[in-house]
């Protein structure tokens, strides 16, 4: 079935590091990639999104690419600020039709220190 | 414009108990979408529901149900609560035709005793 695999965590960094999240996923066709970002006492939001091979996700300095031969889409960022410090989940949705199921990663705890 | 509204926030239940959950989804969105989410599984699926019809099912016991009214507000309810059942739940809405696109709501934190 489909999958979705992330690295465990918790990653701590100093601010202005380079930040890699490690994200591989299991699926049949071709599923749309995320990633979600969970603030402290807040809800989910979409950080980026790619709906097919070799496509680039791109927001806030982060970015993840679909890459379709490795089955990945690793997030990576440029420099850390603290505010970045949140759980960082990866998932997919299967395209099949309106199907909106979300299979998800176990998410990624990030800490960044001044 | 307003976000996607679950009440209660908060929730403390003992074991046998039932809960009901709500959502009401952005105006306009007609998608419907509720997870659990839990420290050791993560975030599973529970149902979708689409225009007061459910669209898809996760792998959850019978003792999970949900609906949505017309106005496209859900409630989720469980019966005969386990301490397991303890978690966040959260519902996420979305425009027909973007499934891409999907709002989620701060959760409702559930804890049984």
């Amino acid at each position: 079935g489909n999958s979705v695999t992330q690295m465990e965590g918790p990653v701590t960094l100093s601010e202005e590091a380079f930040l890699t999240i490690n994200c591989t996923y299991t699926a049949t066709g071709y599923p749309s990639l995320f990633w979600y970002v969970q603030y402290p006492g807040e809800g989910l939001q979409l950080l980026l999104k790619a709906t097919k091979a070799d496509d680039k996700g791109s927001n806030k300095g982060f970015e993840a690419t679909y890459r379709k031969e490795t089955t990945s889409f690793h997030l990576e960022k440029g420099s850390v600020q603290v505010s970045d410090s949140a759980v960082y989940f990866c998932a997919l949705r299967w395209n099949a039709g309106n199907n909106r199921k979300l299979i998800w990663g176990l998410g990624t705890s990030l800490a960044v220190n001044p | 414009k307003a976000g996607v509204t679950q009440t209660p926030r908060y929730l403390i239940k003992t074991r046998g108990q039932q809960v009901t959950l709500s959502c009401s989804p952005i105006s306009g969105h007609r998608s419907v979408s509720w997870y659990q989410q839990t420290p050791g599984q993560g975030l599973q699926f529970l149902f979708e529901y689409f225009s007061e019809t459910q669209r898809n099912k996760g792998n959850f016991p019978g003792r999970f149900s949900g609906r949505q009214f017309s106005n496209s507000r859900s409630e989720m309810n469980v019966s005969t609560l386990e301490l397991g059942d303890s978690a966040l739940y959260l519902c996420a809405c979305g425009l027909a035709g973007s499934p891409d696109t999907q709002y989620f709501g701060p959760g409702t934190r559930l804890t049984v005793l």
